[in-house]
């Protein structure tokens, strides 16, 4: 079993749409948590942090559940310039080690 | 702000030829990572250094693959003898010193690397 695990993919919706991923870990000793965002051959870079309190950044929300292992991101009103892969991605500790999910592809069409 | 450097962007080699790429860090980023990133999935870390010393090398082939950061500045990773599987793109990143656990990665846009 991978230590984290993401919805398959891809999304395909329309503009506007409202979009939920969902995430799973396996390590209990996880301490932060993050989604990153990659655009098609480009590097990854950093969406949003992930807190137990729920956090939003304009169109974006992101929730954790520590109890039950599970991360989710939101995006609300999506645009063609959301159309990237979403990846899940969990620290698992002091030495600030990344362990990233296989992605989710998000095609938000016209 | 510069960002990560990598270099070449692109490299197409056969197997069991050598390769080595290079990175170069966000200036005063005590910490740099290499990742491999196979199609279709996330990057995998392959090496973690914290300023010259390896702080974790647990997925390195370390039968094949090697890296250094002898200055604690850029770094390299070599391949010798690639296989077939290591086609992939190679991620640098970069970190401020590990003091929290929450410090963003930045990453380098990757060397593209193909073994044929």
């Amino acid at each position: 079993r991978k230590e984290v695990e993401q919805d398959p993919g891809p999304f395909n919706v329309p503009e506007g749409a409202t979009v939920a991923f969902n995430c799973t870990y396996s390590n209990s000793a996880s301490q932060s948590f993050f989604w990153y965002r990659q655009d098609c051959r480009k590097e990854p870079k950093l969406l949003m942090s992930v807190y137990s309190s729920g956090n939003e950044d304009g169109r974006f929300t992101a929730q954790l559940n520590r109890a039950s292992q599970y991360i989710s991101l939101l995006i609300r009103d999506s645009k063609l310039s959301d159309s990237a892969t979403y990846l899940c991605v969990v620290n698992r500790g002091a030495t600030n080690k990344l362990i990233f999910g296989t992605g989710t592809l998000l095609a938000v069409q016209p | 702000e510069a960002g990560v450097a990598q270099s070449p962007r692109y490299k197409i080699i056969e197997k069991r030829q050598s390769v080595a790429f290079w990175c170069n860090p966000i200036s005063g980023h005590a910490t740099l990572y290499w990742y491999q990133q196979i199609l279709g999935q996330g990057p995998k870390l392959l090496i973690q250094f914290q300023n010259n010393g390896v702080v974790d090398d647990s997925q390195l082939p370390k039968d094949r693959f090697s890296a250094e950061r002898l200055k604690g500045v850029d770094s390299t990773l070599k391949i010798q003898p690639a296989k077939l599987e290591d086609s992939a793109v190679y991620l640098c990143a970069s970190s401020p010193i590990n003091r929290d656990s929450l410090y963003e990665q930045y990453f380098g846009p990757g060397t593209r690397l193909t073994v044929t």
